[in-house]
């Protein structure tokens, strides 16, 4: 069936560093890609996301890659402070009223 | 930030027990959302709603029931709660016509001794 799933479960980095998180998807179909990160004892929350017809979207300190070649999604976090570590899940969805799937959840454990 | 919230925030019950987890959101949205979590694990949906007294099953089978009576309430409940039901269970809500950006409540962590 389709999946979205991460590569890695944990990803540890330095304070002030940049983070990279990566994300592949299964389904060529989908459209529309978010990115969500998720604190201890708190739901999901929206960071960025990215449509199809573009490869590249910035937000503040973030930025999110989409390579539809090899249907991979990347979130990238410019010097990764202590408040970055969450666990970030990748999700995906196409067409309107569509569900979301989420890949599994990675960690980002960021060190002083 | 959204405003959607979820009650109780922990719920510690035996099992055999009725339970309903309450979902609310000020929001207007029509799209809402029931989704179970075991840490640090992805999101399943169980149910969803697309207005009210639309209801579906989600992608992962549950025991679970929803009904959606009023646009901003969403409660799902168990009629007789058991150990497996043990997980965090997140309520979210989008609205119609978007491509699924969905803003999630807290969520309620229940344990069923």
């Amino acid at each position: 069936g389709e999946s979205v799933g991460l590569h890695l479960p944990t990803l540890s980095v330095q304070e002030g560093d940049n983070s990279i998180i990566n994300c592949a998807y299964s389904n060529s179909a989908s459209d529309y890609f978010i990115w969500y990160k998720q604190e201890s004892g708190k739901g999901p929350q929206f960071i960025i996301d990215i449509r199809s017809n573009m490869d590249k979207r910035q937000g503040q300190r973030v930025t999110v890659l989409l390579n539809k070649t090899v249907k991979h999604l990347s979130l990238q976090i410019a010097a990764t402070q202590p408040g970055d570590s969450a666990v970030y899940f990748c999700a995906e969805t196409f067409g309107a009223n569509s569900k979301l799937t989420f890949g599994k959840g990675i960690t980002l454990s960021v060190r002083p | 930030e959204a405003d959607i919230y979820q009650t109780p925030r922990y719920l510690v019950i035996g099992t055999g027990k009725k339970i309903t987890l309450e979902c609310s959101q000020t929001m207007g949205h029509d799209k809402m959302y029931w989704y179970q979590q075991d840490p640090g694990m992805e999101l399943h949906l169980i149910h969803y709603s697309y207005g009210v007294n639309s209801t579906e099953k989600g992608d992962l089978s549950s025991e679970s029931t929803v009904s959606r009576i009023r646009t901003e309430h969403f409660p799902l409940t168990l009629e007789s709660a058991r150990p497996s039901h043990t997980s965090q269970y997140l309520c979210a809500s989008s609205v119609s016509g978007t491509s699924g950006w969905q803003y999630f409540g807290p969520g309620t962590r229940l344990t069923v001794t």
